[in-house]
């Protein structure tokens, strides 16, 4: 699976949105990008995921560039219960796909 | 019910003891999986069950062995631990393993271990 690239601690005011960036430069053609984020004394969340569309659900939304080697985490909104470790992750759906493998993420902190 | 029910949420043993931490979901999920997480550090993967038999195994030392008694139930037993091994040990599912594309798994809250 491509790694990933994630700065290592984001700060964000509440009600403002957050933009998380993840670089995965050596992405190939089958692999998606997921985004989990864990909050404290919590297991990860899944939050997203998309493979070279724009994606968004009730959690966020995510970008994904057009050569697919960087993507944003976009929370529209954020609340002080969004401050989590978000996990940016590239996996592809074959062979040792089954793994998850979980890098070093960002550590967000939302403020008031 | 949408949840991946992990207990006990806290345990401290010796390195001479043996316990088992457990895993439930009744989502109908036929993948589970086992992760470590150390302080400060991302979850690491150490085995991987399908339909109930051993898909993965990350190298992890024998004092670590896990069990899938059935579809809905993960066991990991440890013994002979060491202080080293102390850590937050998670649980996840999903309905099939993570070959399709939309496949994601659901983690439990973890059971925080400490080895004296």
């Amino acid at each position: 699976d491509a790694k990933t690239t994630q700065p290592t601690s984001m700060d964000c005011a509440e009600g403002r949105a957050a933009n998380l960036p993840c670089n995965h430069s050596t992405i190939s053609g089958n692999e998606y990008v997921y985004w989990y984020r864990q909050i404290h004394s919590q297991g990860p969340q899944y939050i997203i995921h998309g493979l070279k569309n724009n994606e968004t659900n009730e959690m966020a939304s995510l970008i994904i560039t057009e050569d697919r080697k960087s993507s944003t985490l976009i929370l529209p909104h954020a609340t002080l219960r969004d401050t989590a470790v978000y996990y940016c992750i590239v996996r592809g759906n074959t062979g040792t796909a089954s793994k998850l493998t979980f890098g070093t993420g960002t550590r967000l902190q939302v403020t008031l | 019910d949408t949840e991946v029910t992990q207990t006990p949420k806290h345990l401290v043993m010796g390195m001479t003891n043996k316990k088992s931490l457990k895993c439930e979901q009744h989502m109908g999920h036929r993948a589970m999986y086992w992760y470590k997480q150390k302080a400060k550090k991302p979850p690491e993967l150490m085995f991987v069950y399908s339909y109930e038999k051993l898909s993965i195994n990350e190298s992890v030392p024998s004092r670590f062995s896990p069990e899938c008694p059935n579809s809905s139930l993960l066991n990991l037993h440890l013994h002979a631990l060491q202080p080293e091994d102390s850590a937050l040990y998670l649980c996840a599912s999903s309905p099939k393993l993570l070959r399709d594309s939309g496949e994601k798994l659901f983690f439990g809250s973890g059971t925080q271990l400490s080895v004296l």
